[in-house]
């Protein structure tokens, strides 16, 4: 069954913890996002991967850090930095062309901040 | 970088009436313009897309139509159904950075 996946699908922090969200893509897709969702305010990126060992900050990265080792993974690390963690985290891919392409999403990872 | 804006916020219709959700965008450079449909706790699909060199496109009971000029593109969606209703997301994406960048969402509800 291919597509992308997140894990885990529910998650609690603790104030002052790091924790780590993982995302798996079996689509061979080159690149791979990671969006912030909050009530009314759409889907905010925070990090994107156009290659594997390469990334870029997106629009709000502070108080986040991620990786690209792999064409597969793309794991997001929500640190202690980041003051308002609780969100509901989307991952997507797609593929890499000259304009634009389709964004396909994992099924989401919930964090609260507990 | 990009700019997008989506009205209106929420949107309450009949069945069979039809719905127009508007995006406007703020990047000339952006050439790629999806729309995503997203049920409660669900992920964002796809469902339908048009690019720049394209003035409109239409899927069934869906179209999209795109203004270059003035930097703004709208969803149509005609006899609408109960299961239209969900959250509507436009996007952009341009070429430098090439990944989307949404609007803030329409919370479309169609009563039977």
């Amino acid at each position: 069954d291919g597509g992308i996946t997140q894990s885990p699908k529910y998650l609690f922090r603790k104030e002052g913890q790091n924790v780590t969200l993982s995302c798996e893509q079996n689509l061979n897709h080159d690149a791979m996002y990671w969006y912030r969702q909050d009530p009314g305010q759409g889907l905010r990126l925070i990090y994107y991967s156009q290659i594997v060992n390469d990334f870029q900050k997106g629009d709000i990265a502070e108080g986040y850090s991620v990786s690209r080792e792999k064409k597969e993974s793309f794991p997001l690390t929500v640190t202690s930095a980041q003051k308002n963690p609780t969100a509901f985290y989307l991952c997507a891919s797609s593929t890499q062309g000259a304009g634009g392409t389709e964004a396909f999403f994992g099924q989401g990872t919930r964090l609260t901040v507990v | 970088g990009e700019n997008v804006e989506q009205h209106p916020s929420t949107l309450s219709v009949q069945e069979g009436d039809s719905a127009v959700i508007k995006c406007t965008y703020s990047d000339s450079a952006s050439n790629y313009f999806p729309w995503y449909k997203q049920e409660l706790g669900k992920r964002p699909q796809l469902i339908i897309d048009i690019r720049s060199n394209v003035g409109e496109k239409k899927d069934q009971r869906i179209a999209v139509t795109l203004n270059k000029t003035a930097k703004h593109f709208s969803l149509h969606i005609t006899e609408t159904q109960p299961e239209d209703s969900a959250v509507y997301f436009c996007a952009a994406s341009d070429t430098g950075r090439r990944a989307l960048t949404f609007g803030s969402g329409t919370r479309l509800q169609v009563q039977p």
